[in-house]
């Protein structure tokens, strides 16, 4: 499994856009790169997943450089229900599962 | 709701004891897996099945003993617990087994040992 490395945490104030940014220097041609999100006492959410370029969605947008080296989560405009771990995963598609690392803890303010 | 239940959600037993914990997926998915979360960790991946069959065992002590009857349920026993088990453990589904598919957790069954 490719490894991940992403800060530990980070502040933001309500309203700012918010960037989280993961390396994964030995990402394998096969692997896919997965955000998920999770909230004190509950289970991981999915956000978001891409291979390349850019992929966006309701929440989020996933930007990915061409050479896959690194990853990068933005949510625009945040608000304290924000406020969470972010985990970024790299997997492949055929793999059994996927390894969470220590993830970023994303404190936001008023 | 994600469509993953866990029960009980919250259990204390004592190391001696014998319990069982549950999960149960209404998402027609066909593998189903087990993490364990300690305070101040990361999440564990502990064991995953696919179309019922233990495909992983990440190295998890024999005092946890999987049980997947069928690809709509899951079941974790427990024995002879030590007080580092205490934990928050998930369960999670997904369409197959695969770094690919987005899995979906459950709640959670908060775990004592005392």
């Amino acid at each position: 499994l490719a490894k991940t490395t992403q800060p530990i945490s980070m502040d933001s104030y309500e309203g700012q856009e918010v960037n989280i940014t993961c390396s994964h220097n030995n990402i394998a041609t096969n692997d896919y790169i997965t955000w998920y999100q999770q909230f004190p006492s509950q289970g991981p959410r999915f956000i978001i997943q891409g291979y390349k370029t850019k992929v966006t969605n309701e929440v989020a947008s996933l930007f990915i450089p061409a050479d896959r080296k690194s990853s990068t989560l933005s949510l625009p405009r945040v608000s304290l229900s924000d406020t969470a771990v972010y985990y970024c995963l790299v997997g492949e598609f055929s793999g059994y599962a996927l390894n969470f690392g220590k993830g970023t803890s994303l404190l936001v303010t008023p | 709701e994600t469509g993953v239940t866990q029960t009980p959600r919250h259990l204390v037993m004592g190391m001696t004891n014998k319990k069982s914990l549950k999960c149960e997926q209404h998402l027609g998915h066909n593998a189903m897996y087990w993490y364990k979360q300690s305070a101040k960790k990361p999440l564990e991946l502990m064991f995953v099945y696919s179309l019922e069959e233990r495909v992983e065992n990440n190295s998890v002590p024999s005092r946890f003993s999987p049980e997947c009857p069928n690809s709509s349920h899951l079941f974790l026993h427990l024995h002879t617990l030590q007080p580092e088990d205490s934990a928050l453990y998930l369960c999670a589904s997904s369409l197959t087994s695969g770094g690919y598919y987005e899995q979906y957790f459950g709640p959670g069954t908060r775990l004592t040992v005392t």
